[in-house]
């Protein structure tokens, strides 16, 4: 079965804050794709990053930075020095490589505080 | 990227009536669109993946006689809800998908239906 979790329903910190959204997934395919979404107030889904199961380098964007762990089926989110802007529902997809067709995970809301 | 609308943003209809929402491609010519579902506070759900020139793939569970799907141009798929019920209020987002199933979505700004 394909399926994404993200156990986190709900997240609050305090601005400045460094904060992990957690995402584990599950596939028996060995070529897939990993992507994170997130989804503001205005509901408009904006691409983060996108992973295919053969490259498990992290990667790092300014103050967001990702951990693809195969051996855990993990692909977590870190935002360091949150802020108010990053307040928003963050999805976790699974992309299967033959179709294109992403399973999202069920979200994880954020909330930064000033 | 790709840049993607979506039209109406919202609208509001009575219960047995027909509602269309148009999503297009505007920066590149798209074989491929997705639809998706979502209801307040849930995830997303693919409903049906949209080809040009062919007819959609749906989803198990989803009725292909009511949410009828029209791909016809390149930039140009419609979502047709036939005989709307006010279970099928929701958030309904298209996305697109330049050069093959390994690259990442882009999705428009969503439609948001009520059904009175």
């Amino acid at each position: 079965a394909q399926k994404v979790t993200q156990a986190q329903t709900e997240i609050s910190v305090v601005e400045k804050e460094d904060v992990t959204l957690d995402c584990v997934y599950e596939t028996r395919d060995t070529t897939y794709y990993l992507f994170w979404y997130k989804q503001p107030p205005s509901g408009e889904l904006v691409f983060l990053i996108r992973r295919n199961s053969f490259d498990e380098q992290n990667e790092i964007s300014g103050r967001y930075s990702w951990n693809f762990q195969k051996s855990t089926s993990s692909f977590n989110f870190t935002i360091t020095a949150s802020q108010v802007v990053d307040s928003a529902v963050y999805f976790c997809a699974l992309g299967l490589s033959n179709t294109g067709k992403l399973i999202f995970g069920q979200g994880t809301t954020l909330q930064v505080k000033p | 990227g790709a840049v993607v609308s979506q039209h109406p943003s919202w609208v509001i209809c009575k219960s047995g009536t027909s509602v269309k929402i148009e999503c297009r491609s505007l920066d590149f010519q798209a074989t491929t669109m997705f639809w998706y579902r979502q209801f307040p506070k849930q995830s997303l759900m693919l409903m049906a993946t949209s080809n040009e020139g062919s007819k959609a793939t749906y989803e198990q569970g989803v009725e292909k006689d009511k949410f009828l799907i029209n791909h016809a141009s390149l930039t140009l798929s419609t979502l047709t809800v036939t005989s709307a019920h006010p279970e099928d209020s929701s958030f309904y987002i298209c996305s697109v998908q330049k050069g093959g199933p390994h690259n990442e979505q882009f999705f428009g700004p969503g439609t948001r239906l009520t059904v009175l």
